[in-house]
């Protein structure tokens, strides 16, 4: 099992590009979660889908964009992108969103700057 | 609304030594709380996690966290830790009513020899 995989690893956009980050998990998982991670912020969380077919705002979704592609895949798109939005983005999946015995499971990370 | 404060930005330690993560919390309602590890360049593992039952909590790679309702604690400890537990360390927590996972800021351990 590859667990939560995130394409690209790395991306440099200019002010004003559009991107879309990928994100795919092999667990039958059937929550999934959009996170960014800013210095001395910790993670805050920016987009999830309880379930496939749901999407549903966090707590930063301002300039961003997501599609629940089916159970397995979650993007994520900066539709505009400004240097506010430099950041490591995580994607993440659980079980069932909201369950007691709920864990989400991380993946490596997309680094984006944007210049 | 929920909240997590990690006191400490960095901890350095010296290997074989004992270290205590501290991590607070905020909320009015029951919670469940979890600790994550995040190796450099990498995502993040979870170390551990208190749903219910006892307050004492065994994680991976010999970590344990205490909870503690009435000092709204849940601190991460090790007895000796080695230079490969360098990494950023997170206390998140999410109640059971309100189903967000909130993350504290983060701790950085600094295992040196």
């Amino acid at each position: 099992n590859a667990g939560v995989t995130q394409t690209p690893k790395f991306q440099v956009l200019k002010t004003g590009q559009s991107m879309t980050l990928q994100c795919a998990q092999d667990m039958n998982h059937n929550s999934m979660y959009w996170y960014r991670q800013d210095p001395g912020m910790g993670l805050r969380l920016i987009y999830y889908s309880a379930s496939e077919g749901t999407t549903d705002k966090g707590e930063v979704p301002n300039g961003y964009n997501v599609s629940r592609l089916n159970k397995r895949e979650f993007s994520l798109r900066l539709e505009s992108a400004a240097p506010s939005q430099t950041s490591v983005y995580f994607c993440a999946s659980s079980e069932v969103h909201g369950t007691v015995q709920e864990t989400q499971y991380f993946g490596p990370g997309t680094r984006l700057l944007v210049l | 609304a929920q909240s997590v404060t990690q006191l400490d930005s960095q901890v350095p330690v010296f290997e074989e030594a004992p270290v205590e993560l501290r991590c607070n919390y905020s909320s009015s309602v029951s919670v469940y709380l979890f600790w994550y590890v995040q190796y450099p360049n990498q995502g993040l593992q979870l170390l551990l996690k208190y749903l219910s039952g006892s307050t004492l909590v065994k994680g991976i790679n010999g970590f344990e966290a205490e909870f503690n309702k009435s000092q709204t604690s849940f601190h991460l400890r090790k007895p000796s830790v080695h230079i490969s537990d360098t990494a950023e360390y997170f206390c998140a927590v999410r109640n059971t009513g309100f189903q967000k996972l909130v993350f504290g800021t983060g701790t950085r351990l600094l295992v040196s020899p």
